[in-house]
Protein backbone atom coordinates (compact mmCIF):
# COMPACT_ATOMS: atom_id res chain seq x y z
CA UNK A 1 0.00 0.00 0.00
CA UNK A 2 1.27 3.62 -0.79
CA UNK A 3 2.18 6.25 2.09
CA UNK A 4 3.57 9.50 2.28
CA UNK A 5 5.52 11.39 4.64
CA UNK A 6 5.49 15.43 5.36
CA UNK A 7 8.83 15.96 7.48
CA UNK A 8 7.83 18.82 8.48
CA UNK A 9 4.83 20.11 10.73
CA UNK A 10 4.91 23.30 10.81
CA UNK A 11 6.99 25.71 8.85
CA UNK A 12 7.49 29.59 8.60
CA UNK A 13 8.49 32.13 6.20
CA UNK A 14 8.50 36.08 5.64
CA UNK A 15 6.66 37.25 2.94
CA UNK A 16 8.54 37.05 -0.12
CA UNK A 17 11.09 34.65 0.57
CA UNK A 18 10.84 31.00 -1.12
CA UNK A 19 9.45 27.78 -0.22
CA UNK A 20 10.17 24.44 -0.15
CA UNK A 21 7.72 21.55 1.31
CA UNK A 22 8.77 18.67 1.49
CA UNK A 23 6.71 15.19 0.61
CA UNK A 24 8.51 12.07 0.72
CA UNK A 25 6.24 8.51 -1.12
CA UNK A 26 6.13 4.94 -0.53
CA UNK A 27 4.86 3.41 -3.53
CA UNK A 28 5.81 -0.03 -5.73
CA UNK A 29 6.01 1.86 -8.67
CA UNK A 30 5.55 5.52 -10.43
CA UNK A 31 2.13 6.77 -8.26
CA UNK A 32 0.39 9.98 -9.33
CA UNK A 33 1.27 12.52 -6.58
CA UNK A 34 -0.68 15.20 -5.95
CA UNK A 35 -0.55 18.62 -3.58
CA UNK A 36 -3.61 20.24 -2.10
CA UNK A 37 -4.06 23.01 0.02
CA UNK A 38 -6.22 23.70 3.09
CA UNK A 39 -7.55 27.06 4.00
CA UNK A 40 -8.88 27.63 7.85
CA UNK A 41 -12.09 26.51 8.00
CA UNK A 42 -12.00 25.04 4.17
CA UNK A 43 -11.85 21.85 2.74
CA UNK A 44 -8.63 20.83 0.58
CA UNK A 45 -8.28 22.50 -2.47
CA UNK A 46 -5.66 20.80 -5.14
CA UNK A 47 -2.75 22.65 -6.39
CA UNK A 48 -1.42 20.36 -8.70
CA UNK A 49 -0.73 17.08 -9.84
CA UNK A 50 1.65 14.69 -11.20
CA UNK A 51 1.56 11.47 -13.39
CA UNK A 52 3.72 11.23 -16.03
CA UNK A 53 6.15 13.26 -18.32
CA UNK A 54 7.64 16.42 -17.41
CA UNK A 55 8.98 15.96 -13.55
CA UNK A 56 8.17 19.52 -12.86
CA UNK A 57 4.57 20.27 -13.07
CA UNK A 58 3.58 23.49 -12.24
CA UNK A 59 0.12 24.67 -10.29
CA UNK A 60 -2.17 26.85 -9.82
CA UNK A 61 -1.09 30.31 -7.31
CA UNK A 62 2.29 30.02 -8.65
CA UNK A 63 3.44 27.05 -7.12
CA UNK A 64 5.31 24.26 -8.78
CA UNK A 65 6.61 20.89 -7.72
CA UNK A 66 9.55 18.06 -8.92
CA UNK A 67 9.09 14.49 -8.67
CA UNK A 68 12.26 12.88 -8.21
CA UNK A 69 12.25 8.93 -8.57
CA UNK A 70 15.87 8.20 -7.23
CA UNK A 71 14.60 10.27 -3.94
CA UNK A 72 11.04 8.91 -3.72
CA UNK A 73 9.81 12.75 -3.11
CA UNK A 74 7.56 15.63 -4.54
CA UNK A 75 8.56 18.74 -3.01
CA UNK A 76 6.29 21.53 -3.62
CA UNK A 77 8.18 25.16 -4.58
CA UNK A 78 7.10 28.64 -4.50
CA UNK A 79 9.51 31.33 -5.66
CA UNK A 80 8.01 34.13 -3.72
CA UNK A 81 5.88 33.50 -0.48
CA UNK A 82 2.82 35.74 -0.25
CA UNK A 83 0.62 36.77 3.35
CA UNK A 84 -2.30 34.53 1.43
CA UNK A 85 -0.31 31.85 1.43
CA UNK A 86 -0.47 30.46 4.82
CA UNK A 87 -2.53 27.21 5.23
CA UNK A 88 -1.95 23.60 6.10
CA UNK A 89 -0.60 21.63 2.74
CA UNK A 90 -1.18 18.17 2.10
CA UNK A 91 0.93 15.65 -0.20
CA UNK A 92 -1.30 12.87 -1.51
CA UNK A 93 -0.17 9.57 -3.14
CA UNK A 94 -2.42 7.32 -5.43
CA UNK A 95 -2.04 3.83 -6.75
CA UNK A 96 -2.05 3.33 -10.72
CA UNK A 97 -4.96 0.77 -10.68
CA UNK A 98 -7.24 -0.93 -8.75
CA UNK A 99 -8.39 1.47 -5.93
CA UNK A 100 -8.98 4.89 -6.71
CA UNK A 101 -8.54 6.89 -2.90
CA UNK A 102 -5.14 8.56 -2.37
CA UNK A 103 -3.64 8.67 0.80
CA UNK A 104 -2.67 11.91 2.63
CA UNK A 105 0.09 13.13 4.27
CA UNK A 106 -0.27 14.91 7.91
CA UNK A 107 0.02 17.94 6.31
CA UNK A 108 2.68 20.88 6.71
CA UNK A 109 1.06 24.17 8.19
CA UNK A 110 2.94 27.30 6.42
CA UNK A 111 3.11 30.74 8.36
CA UNK A 112 3.94 33.57 6.36
CA UNK A 113 5.68 36.41 8.47
CA UNK A 114 5.08 40.08 7.24
CA UNK B 1 -21.76 24.20 -9.90
CA UNK B 2 -22.02 24.62 -6.10
CA UNK B 3 -19.43 21.65 -5.43
CA UNK B 4 -19.38 19.49 -2.66
CA UNK B 5 -22.17 20.11 -0.52
CA UNK B 6 -21.89 19.02 3.15
CA UNK B 7 -24.11 19.58 6.25
CA UNK B 8 -24.44 20.59 9.33
CA UNK B 9 -21.13 22.71 8.88
CA UNK B 10 -21.02 22.13 13.26
CA UNK B 11 -22.56 19.63 15.83
CA UNK B 12 -21.97 19.32 19.20
CA UNK B 13 -23.66 16.59 20.72
CA UNK B 14 -23.85 14.63 23.83
CA UNK B 15 -22.02 11.40 24.36
CA UNK B 16 -24.41 8.55 23.34
CA UNK B 17 -26.39 10.53 20.94
CA UNK B 18 -26.26 9.48 17.75
CA UNK B 19 -25.15 12.38 14.81
CA UNK B 20 -25.79 11.88 10.80
CA UNK B 21 -23.48 13.89 8.55
CA UNK B 22 -24.40 14.63 5.34
CA UNK B 23 -23.31 14.98 1.70
CA UNK B 24 -24.13 15.65 -1.42
CA UNK B 25 -21.59 15.66 -4.24
CA UNK B 26 -20.77 17.32 -7.55
CA UNK B 27 -23.75 16.23 -10.13
CA UNK B 28 -21.89 13.70 -12.24
CA UNK B 29 -19.31 12.29 -10.23
CA UNK B 30 -19.10 8.45 -9.58
CA UNK B 31 -16.81 8.15 -6.66
CA UNK B 32 -17.61 9.45 -2.92
CA UNK B 33 -15.19 9.59 0.02
CA UNK B 34 -16.14 10.29 3.55
CA UNK B 35 -12.30 11.39 5.55
CA UNK B 36 -11.90 12.42 9.33
CA UNK B 37 -9.69 15.26 10.23
CA UNK B 38 -7.77 14.67 13.48
CA UNK B 39 -4.80 16.50 14.47
CA UNK B 40 -3.37 12.99 15.78
CA UNK B 41 -4.55 11.36 13.12
CA UNK B 42 -4.03 13.94 9.80
CA UNK B 43 -6.72 12.77 6.62
CA UNK B 44 -8.30 9.15 7.25
CA UNK B 45 -9.99 7.76 4.38
CA UNK B 46 -13.15 6.20 6.34
CA UNK B 47 -15.25 4.72 3.33
CA UNK B 48 -15.71 5.35 -0.25
CA UNK B 49 -18.29 4.69 -3.00
CA UNK B 50 -18.47 4.07 -6.65
CA UNK B 51 -22.26 4.43 -8.17
CA UNK B 52 -23.86 3.98 -4.98
CA UNK B 53 -22.02 0.77 -4.21
CA UNK B 54 -19.36 0.98 -1.05
CA UNK B 55 -16.34 -0.51 -2.15
CA UNK B 56 -13.77 0.40 0.71
CA UNK B 57 -14.93 0.58 4.16
CA UNK B 58 -11.67 -0.55 5.55
CA UNK B 59 -11.30 2.53 7.46
CA UNK B 60 -14.65 2.69 9.33
CA UNK B 61 -12.97 2.62 12.97
CA UNK B 62 -15.77 0.51 14.54
CA UNK B 63 -19.24 -1.05 13.98
CA UNK B 64 -20.82 2.69 15.92
CA UNK B 65 -20.08 4.19 12.18
CA UNK B 66 -21.78 3.53 9.17
CA UNK B 67 -22.45 5.19 5.96
CA UNK B 68 -25.27 4.87 3.08
CA UNK B 69 -25.71 6.41 -0.54
CA UNK B 70 -28.98 6.04 -1.42
CA UNK B 71 -28.49 7.69 -4.59
CA UNK B 72 -26.15 9.57 -6.77
CA UNK B 73 -26.57 12.74 -5.16
CA UNK B 74 -26.68 11.96 -1.52
CA UNK B 75 -24.77 10.18 0.92
CA UNK B 76 -24.89 9.90 5.31
CA UNK B 77 -22.14 9.29 8.00
CA UNK B 78 -24.09 7.94 10.95
CA UNK B 79 -22.29 7.75 14.18
CA UNK B 80 -24.31 5.56 16.63
CA UNK B 81 -23.91 5.93 19.98
CA UNK B 82 -20.84 9.00 19.76
CA UNK B 83 -18.27 9.44 22.39
CA UNK B 84 -15.91 12.24 22.67
CA UNK B 85 -13.23 10.39 20.70
CA UNK B 86 -15.10 11.10 17.71
CA UNK B 87 -14.89 14.48 17.66
CA UNK B 88 -13.03 15.39 14.44
CA UNK B 89 -13.21 17.42 11.20
CA UNK B 90 -15.54 15.26 8.32
CA UNK B 91 -15.18 15.62 5.19
CA UNK B 92 -16.70 14.44 1.80
CA UNK B 93 -15.17 14.72 -1.33
CA UNK B 94 -16.13 13.51 -5.03
CA UNK B 95 -14.12 12.52 -7.92
CA UNK B 96 -15.07 11.58 -11.60
CA UNK B 97 -13.73 8.31 -12.28
CA UNK B 98 -12.19 5.80 -14.55
CA UNK B 99 -9.13 7.89 -16.19
CA UNK B 100 -9.75 10.98 -16.36
CA UNK B 101 -10.54 11.12 -12.50
CA UNK B 102 -7.11 11.84 -12.15
CA UNK B 103 -7.50 14.82 -14.39
CA UNK B 104 -9.39 15.94 -11.56
CA UNK B 105 -8.92 14.71 -8.35
CA UNK B 106 -11.11 15.48 -5.43
CA UNK B 107 -13.31 17.83 -4.81
CA UNK B 108 -13.69 18.33 -1.40
CA UNK B 109 -16.48 19.86 0.93
CA UNK B 110 -16.00 21.99 3.85
CA UNK B 111 -16.37 19.70 6.32
CA UNK B 112 -18.13 19.24 9.61
CA UNK B 113 -16.68 19.96 12.58
CA UNK B 114 -18.24 17.26 14.90
CA UNK B 115 -17.71 17.71 18.91
CA UNK B 116 -18.57 14.87 21.17
CA UNK B 117 -18.84 16.19 25.04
Amino acid sequence: AQSVTQPDIHITVSEGASLELRCNYSYGATPYLFWYVQSPGQGLQLLLKYFSGDTLVQGIKGFEAEFKRSQSSFNLRKPSVHWSDAAEYFCAVGARGGSEKLVFGKGTKLTVNP
Amino acid sequence: DAGVIQSPRHEVTEMGQEVTLRCKPISGHDYLFWYRQTMMRGLELLIYFNNNVPIDDSGMPEDRFSAKMPNASFSTLKIQPSEPRDSAVYFCASSLGDRPYFNYGYTFGSGTRLTVV
